[in-house]
């Protein structure tokens, strides 16, 4: 079982590019998230959803924007990036249950 | 909404020692609160839960207090080792939203 699969691991971004990363989980999970973790803080939501077609924003949601148009695929897309958005963002899934299984993360440097 | 404070941000132990770390949450509704362990480089990973009608949950050298009249709850992890080197963090969940709110983690350093 891959679990929860982000792409890309590493990415460098230019002030005002766009930018999609991917988040893809294979056991069919209704619960996606997406969370970003600066240095030394906690998690911070970004998006999540409950179901396909269902997206709900979480605390940080500026300067983002989701899709979850299958059960599988929630990637969270970034138009103008901004320094501020450097960052590791974590992709996480659950059944709906409590417990959060999480993807390895994406580190982002914006320049 | 939903805030989690954790305490120490930072904690050395000697191999063998005690670990504890504290959270305190302000929202009555939460009632699971889950504790997951990040490697370095990796994604954090559950270690430990409880639910709110549940007082104190053991695994192996592991184990989880909750409060729930005070709002909040612990993680103690016993006869600590070099590998339990890593951040914590704690976790308050809605049930109804099925959102967790994150502590911002403690850092546990096991010297040999």
């Amino acid at each position: 079982n891959a679990g929860v699969t982000q792409t890309p691991k590493f990415r460098i971004l230019k002030i005002g590019q766009s930018m999609t990363l991917q988040c893809t989980q294979d056991m069919n999970h209704n619960y996606m998230y997406w969370y970003r973790q600066d240095p030394g803080m906690g998690l911070k939501l970004i998006y999540y959803s409950v179901g396909a077609g269902i997206t709900d924003k979480g605390e940080v949601p500026n300067g983002y924007n989701v899709s979850r148009s299958t059960t599988e695929d929630f990637p969270l897309r970034l138009e103008l990036a901004a320094p501020s958005q450097t960052s590791v963002y974590f992709c996480a899934s659950n059944a709906g249950g409590p417990a959060a299984f999480f993807g390895q993360g994406t580190r982002l440097t914006v320049v | 909404g939903e805030n989690v404070e954790q305490h120490p941000s930072t904690l050395s132990v000697q191999e063998g020692d005690s670990a504890v770390i504290k959270c305190t949450y302000s929202d009555s509704a939460s009632n699971y609160f889950p504790w997951y362990k990040q490697e370095l480089g990796k994604g954090p990973q559950l270690i430990i839960d409880i639910r709110s009608n549940v007082g104190e949950k053991k695994d192996q050298r592991i184990a989880v207090t909750l409060n729930k009249t005070a709002k909040h709850f612990s993680l103690h992890i016993t006869e600590t080792q070099p590998e339990d080197s890593a951040v914590y963090f704690c976790a308050a969940t809605d049930p109804h939203a099925g959102k967790s709110t994150f502590g911002d983690g403690t850092t546990l350093t096991v010297k040999p």
